[in-house]
């Protein structure tokens, strides 16, 4: 009964190299959120996706930013030409379909840590 | 104002002690309210669900107060392990998107 599970847990890059995270959700899930934690901030969300849907996007940076969800595998959120201020923990949530728990729970991945050199 | 507040503390109480927060939100859309707690530089993890009619999760009671719009927290017999970082999220009615506080932090001292 694995929860969600995401990878790499840290990950360095210099500036201008490219950022990919993967987020698998929990058995059963098929919504999945990324949110962006600066550090000692609070967790701001970013996207929130279904298989092979962008459904919410509103809290993407309009640059450099893109998430996908594809049929097969897990989601990604890609960060093109990093720079220092995107360095953050980014975790990735999960929940199962509407309606399939009374209130809509997410539930966390383990985050990855990002480092911008 | 922030869509979702809560005073970072810290909060230092002593074990066995009974401690209160409180989180404002300011959407009276909002739909759905949660805590969570998340540890240092751990995720978060769903403390509890906050139902209208308030509920009880052993030692912790959420309740929520849709005219004031705020949600509260309750911790009675704390234990060193509840030392945490405790944080209210609210979801608004129509999006599925999870709005965040700053966050409470709590020590519980020996």
């Amino acid at each position: 009964n694995a929860g969600v599970m995401q990878n790499p847990r840290h990950l360095v890059r210099r500036r201008g190299q490219e950022a990919r995270l993967r987020c698998s959700p929990m058995k059963g899930h098929s919504h999945v959120y990324w949110y962006r934690q600066l550090p000692e901030e609070g967790l701001k969300f970013m996207v929130y996706l279904q298989k092979e849907n962008i459904i919410d996007e509103s809290g993407m940076p309009k640059e450099r930013f893109s998430a996908e969800f594809p049929k097969e595998g897990p989601s990604i959120l890609r960060i093109q030409q990093v720079v220092r201020g995107d360095s953050a923990a980014y975790f990735c949530a999960s929940s199962p379909a509407m309606g399939a728990i009374p209130n809509n729970e997410q539930f966390f991945g383990p985050g990855t840590r990002l480092t911008v050199l | 104002r922030k869509e979702v507040e809560q005073d970072p503390g810290p909060f230092n109480v002593p074990e066995g002690a009974t401690v209160a927060f409180n989180c404002t939100y300011s959407n009276s859309a909002s739909q759905s309210f949660f805590w969570y707690r998340q540890d240092c530089r751990k995720e978060p993890k769903l403390l509890m669900s906050v139902y209208s009619s308030g509920n009880e999760d052993g030692r912790f009671t959420a309740q929520l107060n849709r005219a004031s719009q705020y949600i509260s927290l309750l911790i009675r017999d704390s234990k060193l392990s509840d030392s945490a970082t405790y944080l209210c999220a609210v979801n608004w009615r129509g999006a599925q998107k999870l709005v965040f506080g700053q966050g409470t932090r709590l020590t519980i001292n020996p």
